[in-house]
């Protein structure tokens, strides 16, 4: 079946040093999500990549979606504290309208 | 708007006993969807729905049953607990029209089997 893998597993970073997680797909995704989970919470929508290529950005991250639309990346500059939480990537499937998740990455900032 | 409302938040379970789970949403989603979260594992689909009186399943729906009797409530059951199901449970739903695919995630259940 389908799997999405994400790495690093965990990352300590020194607040204002910047922070990439990498998600790698087995098969070819119509579109990729990302999402936060902050300590003891719940998985919030953050942004979606549709297109070969896309890279967008919010603020301090920055988004890209491969050109073979199997990979993607998330890049946070200068990170801070308000960034600590589990990132994950998630593959949307058309067909079958399930969202398959990656393993996450755990970030953790130290002030 | 609640959004994506869970009952309970947690629970402790011995072994052989069993529970169901609430997820309701108010958001007309038409797909909803439950994941378990352990450790290092992500978030596993164990069942989902793609519309009233559908269910399907995710990628390790052993030991869990599923209803979606009405559209806004998900049910996920647990028939015989065992400790392996120790985990945190999510329920999601989503729209999906056109490019829009956002789930929306509930508060979680933490659940313990002893």
């Amino acid at each position: 079946g389908q799997q999405v893998m994400q790495i690093p597993q965990y990352q300590h970073v020194q607040e204002g040093e910047d922070f990439t997680t990498y998600c790698n797909s087995s098969t070819t995704l119509s579109n990729i999500q990302w999402y936060k989970q902050r300590p003891g919470g719940h998985p919030v929508f953050l942004i979606q990549l549709v297109k070969s290529g896309e890279v967008k950005k919010q603020k301090r991250l920055t988004f890209q979606f491969g050109e073979a639309k199997k990979n993607s990346s998330l890049h946070i500059t200068a990170t801070q504290t308000t960034d600590v939480g589990t990132y994950f990537c998630a593959g949307h499937d058309s067909g079958t309208y399930k969202y398959i998740f990656g393993t996450g990455t755990r970030l953790k900032v130290l002030a | 708007n609640a959004g994506v409302t869970q009952t309970p938040k947690f629970r402790v379970l011995k072994t052989g006993q069993s529970m169901t789970l609430l997820c309701a949403q108010d958001m007309n989603h038409e797909y909803m969807y439950w994941y378990r979260q352990d450790p290092g594992m992500g978030l596993r689909l164990i069942h989902y729905s793609v519309g009233e009186g559908t269910t399907a399943k995710g990628e390790v729906p052993d030991g869990y049953n599923v209803s979606r009797l009405k559209k806004q409530n998900f049910l996920l059951g647990l028939e015989s607990a065992a400790p392996s199901q120790t985990s945190v449970y999510f329920c999601a739903s989503s729209l999906i029209q056109g490019v829009n695919t956002e789930a929306f995630f509930g508060q979680g259940t933490r659940l313990t089997v002893v």
